[in-house]
């Protein structure tokens, strides 16, 4: 089953606003990953957050985790329509396996010029 | 720097034919490696993952199989191809250290289409 779940699965905004996407997942996790994807290409990694970590930035990325609630948000601040992709959340879980992650379905996001 | 290649780009293969899927990785040692599926508009599903040459873990059961022949290179293969298995193919790398917080970097993915 899936580990993490993206929420909203589809988002549409106007350029230079701000978009959050929230991941929820469900079981104990070592750090928490958010992957950006164009169409019909591979997934690139945006940012890793540590499950003792509760806030992290990369330039317009913004990434929060409450593990009180299994929980992300991924703020990219400013978007432009560059930033148009689909957006996965994966979680690496503590205990047996360190090597797996397990990805959300993702939020389509569009920014429009 | 590092790198992984995945070819080819796209594959319209007939049902019943062989499959044979190879992802590359340079510039790096002993990584771990990685083939995942994508449905239309889904997240990923890990299919095989290695740890080591020769090492393949299947994560579903599936008319799939995977192999390591060399430490960089991961092959997806199919002795019969069905309808099913039509899909977006992603091979992926991440470093071999056993330190969990490691991201995975991904080829740009192959387009199987079954006819």
């Amino acid at each position: 089953s899936q580990q993490g779940e993206e929420d909203p699965q589809a988002l549409s905004i106007q350029e230079g606003e701000n978009a959050t996407m929230n991941c929820s997942y469900k079981t104990s996790i070592n750090n928490l990953q958010w992957y950006r994807q164009n169409s019909g290409r591979g997934l690139v990694h945006l940012i890793l957050i540590r499950s003792n970590e509760r806030e992290k930035h990369s330039g317009r990325l913004r990434v929060t985790l409450d593990t009180s609630k299994k929980s992300s948000s991924l703020l990219i601040t400013a978007s432009r329509a560059a930033d148009t992709a689909s957006y996965f959340c994966a979680t690496g879980n503590s205990g047996g396996s360190n090597y797996k992650l397990t990805f959300g379905k993702g939020t389509l996001l569009t920014v429009n010029p | 720097s590092q790198t992984i290649h995945q070819w080819p780009a796209t594959l319209v293969q007939p049902v019943g034919s062989p499959l044979s899927l190879e992802c590359t990785v340079e510039g790096t040692s002993n990584p771990n490696l990685y083939w995942y599926r994508q449905a239309a508009g889904r997240g990923l599903q890990l299919l095989f993952y290695s740890v080591g040459i020769g090492q393949i873990s299947s994560e579903v059961p599936q008319n799939l199989s995977a192999s390591r022949p060399q430490d960089r290179q991961f092959i997806l293969s199919s002795k019969k191809l069905l309808l099913s298995d039509s899909g977006f193919y992603l091979c992926a790398w991440r470093s071999g250290d056993r330190n969990s917080n490691q991201p995975q970097h991904f080829g740009d993915g192959t387009r199987l289409s079954i006819l």
